[in-house]
This record gives C-alpha cells, sequence and structure tokens, in this order.
C-alpha cells in the first residue's frame, strides 16, 4: 500500500487560513469515511485532531475542520495560531483492512 | 484517561527480533470496542502502520512487514506486544503504540526509540 500523498509545507500567518490535502485511492480515502488527521509536535507522539473525515474528538479546538470529495480529504487550520506549528499526518482505513498514513505536512506560521 | 507506555530495549542487533511491550493503564484492554495498534516513524520521517489486534486475537499487519511481524496480547497483564524479526538498519525507528478507537487512533504511548545496531 502506498502512501497518501499530502504536500511537504504549508504556510500561514496567524488568524490566516490554510487546507492541507491528502489524496489517496478508492481503496482508501475515496472509499471510506475513515479519514483521520494528527498534529505531531518535535518529540512528542501524534495527537489526534479529526476523526472519520470531519468529527473533533473533545477538547480539540473548533478552528480545526476536515471535510473530503472523493480520493481528497482536507484538513484547514482557521485562524492559525503559533502552537499551530507542527508536523500534521492523515491516515485512512483501506479495502484490505489496513490503515495507511499520509506523507505528512509541515505546517509553518510565518 | 487512558495511557499507553511501551517499554523495551533500546538497541537490537542486525537479523535479530525486536521485542516490545504496551501496557495500557486507566482501562481494561479487553473491554471491547478497540483495535491495539503499533506505529512506527523513522529518524525525520513519516509514520508507518505496523499493525493491530483485537482482544480475541485477531490480527491485521501492513503488507510490506507482514512477513516479519507478530502482534500478541495478553489480557491478564493488560498488554500487548510486537514482534519484528530479522531487523535490518531500516528498521531503527520510534516505535508508538496506540488505540484504535476504530477507525481512528485517539490515545498514543509516548514512543520508544529503537536503534539496530551491532
Amino acid at each position: 500500500q502506498s502512501a497518501l500523498t499530502q504536500p511537504a509545507s504549508v504556510s500561514g500567518s496567524p488568524g490566516q487560513s490554510i487546507t492541507v490535502s491528502c489524496t489517496g485511492t478508492s481503496n482508501d480515502v475515496g472509499g471510506y469515511k475513515f479519514v483521520s488527521w494528527y498534529q505531531q509536535h518535535p518529540g512528542k507522539a501524534p495527537k489526534l485532531m479529526i476523526y472519520d473525515v470531519s468529527n473533533r474528538p473533545s477538547g480539540v479546538s473548533n478552528r480545526f475542520s476536515g471535510s473530503k470529495s472523493g480520493n481528497t480529504a482536507s484538513l484547514t487550520i482557521s485562524g492559525l495560531q503559533a502552537e499551530d506549528d507542527a508536523d500534521y499526518y492523515c491516515s485512512s482505513y483501506t479495502s484490505i483492512s489496513t490503515y495507511v498514513f499520509g506523507t505528512g505536512t509541515k505546517v509553518t506560521v510565518l | 484517561q487512558v495511557q499507553l507506555q511501551e517499554s523495551g530495549p533500546g538497541q537490537v542487533k542486525p537479523s535479530e527480533t525486536l521485542s516490545l511491550t504496551c501496557t495500557v493503564f486507566g482501562g481494561s484492554i479487553s473491554s471491547g470496542g478497540y483495535y491495539w495498534t503499533w506505529v512506527r516513524q523513522h529518524p525525520g520521517k513519516g509514520l508507518e502502520w505496523i499493525g493491530y489486534i483485537y482482544d480475541s486475537g485477531t490480527t491485521y499487519y501492513n503488507p510490506s512487514l507482514r512477513s516479519r511481524v507478530t502482534i500478541l496480547i495478553d489480557t491478564s497483564k493488560n498488554q500487548f506486544s510486537l514482534k519484528l524479526s530479522s531487523v535490518t538498519a531500516a528498521d531503527t525507528a520510534m516505535y508508538y503504540c496506540a488505540r484504535d478507537r476504530v477507525w481512528s487512533f485517539d490515545y498514543w504511548g509516548q514512543g520508544t526509540l529503537v536503534t539496530v545496531s551491532s
């Protein structure tokens, strides 16, 4: 299984909105509503930010939102803040009952 | 509050078997409804899903690692484990255990770095 494709980097100024894409195939992203997003700060474990395409776990800011169209999922961060500076990974369930992660995106707050 | 903690050797010799254990605190590993997962991250690289196990013992593995991976569960100790055989330098990575709440990973261990070196 190939990693899902994400842009290597995305940047924005404080207060702006940015979107990170995650492109897969009909065997993963396009075939299921089981896309999740993770935030990872340096030296830390990943943190679940979005599950089932667009749902936020308790405690995650509503500045984070997710969506999906076809084989591409997206994570949008609105009102960008300094603490959002981190790596972000998408993940999808697959047709062979496994999971695949995205290549990862470095979000930089300018 | 559920917590997971990885443990095991920080260094393994080439061709040997990497063995790690994840202990679950704050909840029963056999409470049902969750899968117990291993993920790794090569230095400076992205996340790679290794595999998961259900409390029944059902397992699924990454196809690229399937021939070398075994995940086991010990409900009496509230632990699950990872064994990766015939390791090479390419298996040097941070290894994380996590809880799969179906279909996302909501709790993670802090990770343990395993270096493959003679």
